[in-house]
């Protein structure tokens, strides 16, 4: 079946720009994730929804990052006015059910730069 | 603070051998760890798990081993084969639904 899916796979952005980054989760998936992944590091927790409700929006960096998924399925991160620092890519993930003990299934990233 | 740590950042390792790749963590509430492993381009892959309830779980040429009084965890991987080059990165849980990940090791299996 189809896995999780994640529009642009790149993205260029000047700084001062929005972005909207897309995910697509693996059908009947009730949690979606979201991680930031800078160059040579591990992938950071950004926010995490079971269905519609964002349950835990702790590693977003700051009030620029806003994310969503209005009818527990597609789920969109927005950046407003990015900055060079938000370069990075940005995982999304989903599970079938709540709890880090059910295996995470991940897309390809989108690869932002912003110049 | 990092609190999943992966110090090597490369191994090589020759078709056949054993690969170990090695994490240390620092928070004594994770009850949960995983490793993925992640080719260029693509989103990781999970690879295997282990529980805080036990100190070994084998899956094929996979076996994970956690020694928690160490807060230590280890992959094992044998016999290691061309098609396991990739980045490995081990992830934790303490009770909760986000994964806190390590920087990754990039294992490099020649023939």
């Amino acid at each position: 079946g189809a896995g999780v899916s994640q529009s642009p796979r790149y993205k260029v952005a000047k700084r001062g720009q929005d972005v909207a980054l897309r995910c697509d989760p693996i059908s009947g998936h009730v949690s979606l994730f979201w991680y930031q992944q800078a160059l040579g590091q591990g992938p950071e927790f950004l926010t995490y929804f079971q269905n519609e409700a964002q349950l835990d929006k702790s590693g977003l960096p700051s009030d620029r990052f806003f994310a969503e998924r209005p009818e527990g399925s597609v789920s969109t991160l927005k950046i407003q006015r990015t900055q060079q620092e938000d370069s990075a890519v940005y995982l999304c993930a989903s599970s079938l059910v709540g709890g880090s003990t059910y295996e995470q299934y991940f897309g390809p990233g989108t690869r932002l730069t912003v110049t | 603070d990092q609190q999943v740590k992966q110090n090597s950042p490369s191994l090589s390792v020759q078709e056949g051998r054993i690969s170990i790749l090695n994490c240390d963590y620092t928070n004594s509430m994770f009850d949960y760890f995983l490793w993925y492993k992640k080719y260029p381009a693509e989103g990781p892959t999970f690879l295997i798990s282990i529980s805080s309830i036990k100190d070994k779980n084998e899956d094929g040429r996979f076996t994970v081993f956690l020694n928690k009084s160490a807060k230590h965890l280890s992959l094992h991987i044998v016999p290691s084969q061309p098609g396991d080059s990739a980045v490995y990165f081990c992830a934790a849980s303490a009770n909760t639904d986000k994964l806190i990940f390590g920087t990754g090791t990039r294992l490099q299996v020649f023939p």
